[in-house]
């Protein structure tokens, strides 16, 4: 089946500095993209979604940026902070918004 | 509000054991779905309910059934408990609507860790 897949799954930054995180989709048909931040131990935490007839949508420090011809899907966190460490997810749905598919997972660790 | 609730948080069975993983939201949402986690892995559906009195597979049912019990509870079963069932387990919920913040997100409960010796 169609999956969600990601280039990275360790990114390491220094406290301060941009963070991208990258994901790779292959259903065409998929019209909505979410990313979720995952803490240890604790469930996913919704961050930012998109619809497919959007490039870009700016959260809180947060950008997520879509690039439908290459099916590539990124996450933009602004001056990463300690607390930004953790395993992030991007997921997409469509089919009515019911069903997510989810990426295996980028785990960010913030230095200081 | 406590959001999506799991019960139990960690449990052991061993093969061939039974048990049901509850879950509840107080969000008033429509549709709610049970996911598992394995290491190294993203989320996988196992069953959703889009709405009351409705049930659909996921990806991975094999080995589980479900009960939207009412619009506040939906809970998992393992029939016959098998290793391969050791993962960390979550219940989410959605409203049908988009949200205040107009996305469609999927809120998570914490999870339960079940381990099948």
């Amino acid at each position: 089946g169609e999956s969600v897949g990601l280039h990275l799954p360790t990114l390491s930054v220094q406290e301060g500095d941009n963070s991208i995180i990258n994901c790779a989709y292959s259903n065409s048909a998929s019209d909505y993209f979410i990313w979720y931040k995952q803490e240890s131990g604790k469930g996913p935490q919704f961050i930012i979604d998109i619809r497919s007839n959007m490039d870009k949508r700016q959260g809180q420090r947060v950008t997520v940026l879509l690039n439908k011809t290459v099916k590539h899907l990124s996450l933009q966190i602004a001056a990463t902070q300690p607390g930004d460490s953790a395993v992030y997810f991007c997921a997409e749905g469509s089919g009515g918004y019911n069903k997510l598919i989810f990426g295996a997972g980028t785990r960010l660790a913030v230095h200081p | 509000n406590a959001g999506v609730t799991q019960t139990p948080k960690f449990q052991v069975l061993k093969t061939g054991q039974s048990m049901t993983l509850q879950c509840a939201q107080d969000m008033n949402h429509n549709s709610m779905y049970w996911y598992r986690q394995d290491p190294g892995m993203g989320l996988r559906l196992i069953y959703y309910s889009a709405s009351e009195g409705t049930t659909d597979k996921g990806e991975v049912p094999n080995g589980y059934n479900v009960s939207r019990l009412n619009k506040r509870e939906f809970s998992l079963r393992l029939e016959s408990a098998a290793p391969s069932q050791t993962s960390v387990y979550f219940c989410a919920s959605r409203n049908r609507d988009r949200g205040a913040g107009g996305a469609y997100e999927q809120y998570f409960g914490p999870g339960t860790r079940l381990t099948v010796t």
